[in-house]
């Protein structure tokens, strides 16, 4: 299986901020990366699709990047509803696997 | 515009068989864009992919579950349907269907998630 390890796995920062998370695969997987937000009760929502490609609907703040084993999901300016849960996930190989996560909280 | 809806038992008792379906409207599941998945998650954990489903039939089932799944199709009512055998309390979560793009394998749109729970 590949391992999906993500960075940090929590972070406070403020309204404004720039922030940036990490996912690191067990091996390459040539940008078959997808990131997902995901808010307390709710179903995820993907934000981020082949590593750096912005769903529809999601706002130009959201950004992707990464290759190889390597990615990044940043925000560019946090806004107030951006302060959930965010994943990333791997769809290069089955088993499809997620990271564990990254709690983004206000400071 | 594609959605998703779960339906299912909320509760399952500890050996039993857990036994989901996702209702598929806006468009029909017999199509070569999407797959159809399923992920659970467990209470205050991560996601977990637990297999999917082709138009074509084919399965793709986590290696961790594949004893115990099955994964189907019912094209006639446009849904497809999870049954997860012999269940213990390890299985209870948050149990969610998805639409899973064909080519690149991503999973939008998502349902709203059921929450199972096994317990006696």
């Amino acid at each position: 299986d590949i391992q999906m390890t993500q960075s940090p796995s929590s972070l406070s920062a403020s309204i404004g901020d720039r922030v940036t998370i990490t996912c690191r695969a067990s091996q390459s997987i040539s940008s078959y990366l997808n990131w997902y937000q995901q808010k307390p009760g709710k179903a995820p929502k993907l934000l981020i699709y082949a590593a750096s490609s912005l769903q529809s609907g999601v706002p130009s703040r959201f950004s992707g990047s990464g290759s190889g084993a390597d990615y990044t999901l940043t925000i560019s300016s946090l806004q107030p509803e951006d302060f959930a849960s965010y994943y990333c996930q791997q769809s290069y190989g089955p088993p499809r696997t997620f990271g564990q996560g990254t709690k983004l909280e206000i400071k | 515009q594609l959605q998703l809806q779960e339906s299912g038992p909320g509760l399952v008792k500890p050996s039993e068989t857990l036994s989901l379906t996702c209702s598929v409207s806006g468009g029909s599941i017999i199509t070569k864009t999407y797959c159809w998945g399923w992920i659970r998650q467990p209470p205050g954990k991560g996601l977990e992919w637990i297999g999917s489903i082709c138009y074509s039939g084919n399965t793709y089932y986590n290696p961790s579950l594949k004893s115990r799944l099955t994964i189907s199709l019912d094209t006639s009512k446009n849904h497809f349907s999870l049954r997860l055998y012999s269940v213990t309390a390890a299985d209870t979560a948050l149990y969610y269907c998805a639409g899973q793009d064909y080519y690149d394998r991503r999973f939008d749109p998502w349902g709203q998630g059921t929450l199972v729970t096994v317990s006696s």
